[in-house]
């Protein structure tokens, strides 16, 4: 049972563009949903995260909208440009008391292409 | 701090044979994570440790698997004997907090 479920598979975005890539989950009880941006070779790298008491999280040109009720949440990268072209990952868990221990569900990744 | 390191970086070995990978955790986290990475499955937790001793290992896909922590700052996974099917990039995590850091992965064939 996939517990995360990220789309698109891939994206292709020219340079300036909006790139929305969405994820829905199934477990009400994560309260935890990190992105995760990978460059080929590398392993994942922690980009921004959301807890659901709030709806909306920005840093930079990285926004994570979060809706409780509908257990979705996306990423949008706003203009988009070459060097954000990477796989991104969602991903969720629960966080456990004291906040050092958990394990994170990943969703299948998206494969973003940013044209130039 | 050189962050988490892995090795090999790469790995080629024939079905049937033991294959260990190595992770070096970042000082002074106090969990580690076995990741595995396929284009079909993703990304999937094969382990944790925290403080040393393995919480969860549920994610291990068969007994030909096995992980250990013997101290802090080192642990490995071992797949005894290798077959095909286990060709892919396994990461390993050091957890800080909320933030995991991960390596840069081994990537494994097997022939």
């Amino acid at each position: 049972q996939q517990q995360v479920k990220q789309s698109p598979q891939s994206l292709i975005v020219q340079k300036g563009g909006i790139s929305i890539i969405n994820c829905a989950y199934e477990n009400t009880a994560f309260d935890y949903f990190p992105w995760y941006q990978q460059f080929p070779g590398k392993g994942p790298a922690l980009l921004i995260a959301i807890r659901p008491d709030v709806s909306e999280k920005k840093e930079g040109r990285f926004t994570i909208s979060f809706n409780k009720s509908a257990k979705q949440f996306s990423l949008h990268i706003m203009d988009s440009q070459p060097g954000d072209s990477a796989t991104y990952f969602c991903a969720a868990s629960i966080l456990k008391s004291g906040g050092s221990n958990y394990k994170l569900t990943f969703g299948k990744g998206t494969l973003l292409t940013v044209n130039p | 701090d050189a962050g988490v390191i892995q090795s090999p970086r790469h790995e080629v070995t024939e079905m049937g044979q033991e294959v260990t990978l190595r992770c070096k955790p970042i000082s002074g986290h106090n969990s580690l994570f076995w990741y595995r990475q396929t284009m079909m499955r993703g990304l999937e937790l094969l382990i944790y440790f925290n403080n040393n001793v393995p919480i969860d290992d549920s994610g291990m896909p068969e007994d030909r698997f096995s992980a250990k922590m013997p101290n802090a700052s080192f642990s490995t996974l071992k797949i005894q004997p290798s077959e095909p099917r286990d060709s892919a990039v396994y990461f390993c995590a050091s957890l800080w907090g909320t933030k995991p850091f991960f390596g840069p992965g081994t990537r494994l064939t097997v022939l």
